[in-house]
C-alpha cells in the first residue's frame, strides 16, 4: 500500500533562512506525489505536485520539491523563510490500485521565527 | 469564483446524536472528497462523489455516510456520535473526477462531541 512518512513533526527556522521538510514515501507503482499547505483556520492549498515528469517541481510561494526515486524522497525546500510561510505542510501520495484517494502525511508544523 | 463553502463552520453535539455536514464545491466542480482530521489519526479520506454516485471510500465504519445532489453539493452524515468523532471535516471539490491535481479545499467544519 502507498504511504507517506514525514520525518519531523515541527521544524523552526528563523526567518530568511532555508526551509527544509522532508518526506518519505512508499510505493508500489509511479507515485503521484503532492504538499499542501494549511494555515491556521483555512483550509489546505497545493504547493505543488510530482506526476512523473521532471524530477524538480516548482510551486507557489518560492517552493520546490525534488523527487528522488533512489532514496524514495520528496523533500520540500525553500530557499529564504518568510514569516507568512509559518503553518502546517503535509506530504500527500495517490493510493493507486483501484482506488485514487490521497493518502495523507502526518504533518509538520512549521514555525517562522524573527 | 467563489471557493469551496462549508457549513456550518462550528457544530456541538453530544454523545448518540446525529450531525449533517455540508458543501458546495466550486462552481462547476462535480467532484466532492470528504476529509476527516485528528490530532491523532491526521487527515483521513472519507468518500468521494462524482455525479451523485459514491465513487470511492474509506475505510469508515457505516455510521459515516454522504451524498450528493443535482447541483453537486454534498452532504456528509455522522449517524449515532462517539467521542471519538470529535474532528475538523473538510471537504473539497475538483472539476472532474480522480482529478487530485486540481482539488479545491474548503475551511472545515469543526465538530465537537460531548
Amino acid at each position: 500500500a502507498q504511504s507517506v512518512t514525514q520525518l519531523d513533526s515541527h521544524v523552526s527556522v528563523s526567518e530568511g533562512t532555508p526551509v527544509l521538510l522532508r518526506c518519505n514515501y512508499s510505493s508500489s507503482y509511479s507515485p503521484s506525489l503532492f504538499w499542501y499547505v494549511q494555515h491556521p483556520n483555512k483550509g489546505l492549498q497545493l504547493l505543488l505536485k510530482y506526476t512523473s515528469a521532471a524530477t524538480l517541481v516548482k510551486g507557489i510561494n518560492g517552493f520546490e520539491a525534488e523527487f528522488k526515486k533512489s532514496e524514495t524522497s520528496f523533500h520540500l525546500t525553500k530557499p529564504s523563510a518568510h514569516m507568512s510561510d509559518a503553518a502546517e505542510y503535509f506530504c500527500v501520495v495517490i493510493a493507486q490500485g483501484g482506488s485514487e484517494k490521497l493518502v495523507f502525511g502526518k504533518g509538520t508544523k512549521l514555525t517562522v521565527n524573527p | 469564483k467563489a471557493g469551496v463553502t462549508q457549513t456550518p463552520r462550528y457544530l456541538i453535539k453530544t454523545r448518540g446524536q446525529q450531525v449533517t455536514l455540508s458543501c458546495s464545491p466550486i462552481s462547476g466542480h462535480r467532484s466532492v472528497s470528504w476529509y476527516q482530521q485528528t490530532p491523532g489519526q491526521g487527515l483521513q479520506f472519507l468518500f468521494e462523489y462524482f455525479s451523485e454516485t459514491q465513487r470511492n471510500k474509506g475505510n469508515f465504519p457505516g455510521r459515516f455516510s454522504g451524498r450528493q445532489f443535482s447541483n453537486s453539493r454534498s452532504e456528509m452524515n455522522v449517524s449515532t456520535l462517539e467521542l471519538g468523532d470529535s474532528a475538523l471535516y473538510l471537504c473539497a471539490s475538483s472539476q472532474n473526477a480522480a482529478n487530485y491535481n486540481e482539488q479545491f479545499f474548503g475551511p472545515g467544519t469543526r465538530l465537537t462531541v460531548l
